[in-house]
């Protein structure tokens, strides 16, 4: 397995405040994803990185941004949260396209 | 659009059953890979098998199988001589090409198996 670190693991914040959420990887995978988790539909993608200043818009994008400056770390940051991004947080990597994508183990953000 | 329907929203089955959990996709693409994770109760996602759409051979891994078939846009993993370790979230992804090589995952919305004692 890919060694993928998210932090934090769980946060609780409130409304209308920034939240950075990290993603930390050592397999030097060029592909770095962001995806939520919510019931009913499965995961979704957020944000994703296809290399160092490279990223681009996934399919909910609204109301989050990234940044990856080195390979290692793709940062997704909630610019104002609401409750709506009450979810929970994966990120993936891979290192070509068409391989499997390995995932951290989630942060679970609430928003109040 | 890319879609993944997993129509078994829940199945439980005592332990020692054969299950089989559906897939179906929708794709215009020609080339396409085929996923299933398994998330158990402590919530992190496992990458079980990738399978790409030229390859519709059946695969098995112990007590894990995979039958795809390209005929009916299918790919149903099964379980056979199910644990009570093989409860837990399973999601079926289809890839979707995006820019610069890099693959979005779509998922279905996952079967919860619980495995009975």
């Amino acid at each position: 397995d890919a060694g993928i670190t998210q932090s934090p693991r769980h946060k609780v914040t409130e409304t209308g405040t920034p939240v950075t959420l990290r993603c930390h990887q050592t397999e030097n995978h060029r592909y770095m994803y962001w995806y939520r988790q919510d019931p009913g539909h499965g995961l979704r993608l957020i944000h994703y990185s296809y290399g160092v200043k490279d990223t681009d818009k996934g399919e909910v994008s609204d109301g989050y941004s990234v940044s990856r400056s080195k390979t290692e770390d793709f940062l997704l940051t909630l610019e104002s949260a609401t409750s709506s991004q009450t979810s929970v947080y994966f990120c993936a990597t891979s290192d070509r396209g068409n391989t499997e994508a390995f995932f951290g183990q989630g942060t679970r953000l609430t928003v109040v | 659009a890319q879609k993944v329907t997993q129509a078994q929203t829940e199945i439980s089955v005592v332990e020692k059953e054969d299950v089989t959990l559906d897939c179906v996709y929708e794709t215009r693409d020609t080339t396409y890979y085929l996923f299933w994770y398994k998330q158990p109760p402590s919530g992190e996602l496992v990458f079980l098998i990738r399978r790409n759409s030229f390859d519709e051979q059946n695969e098995i891994s112990g007590r894990y199988s995979w039958n795809f078939q390209k005929s009916t846009s299918s790919f149903n993993f099964t379980i056979t001589a199910s644990q009570v370790v093989d409860s837990a979230v399973y999601f079926c992804a289809l890839s979707e090409a995006i820019i610069q090589g890099a693959q979005k995952l779509v998922f279905g919305q996952g079967t919860r198996l619980t495995i009975n004692p």
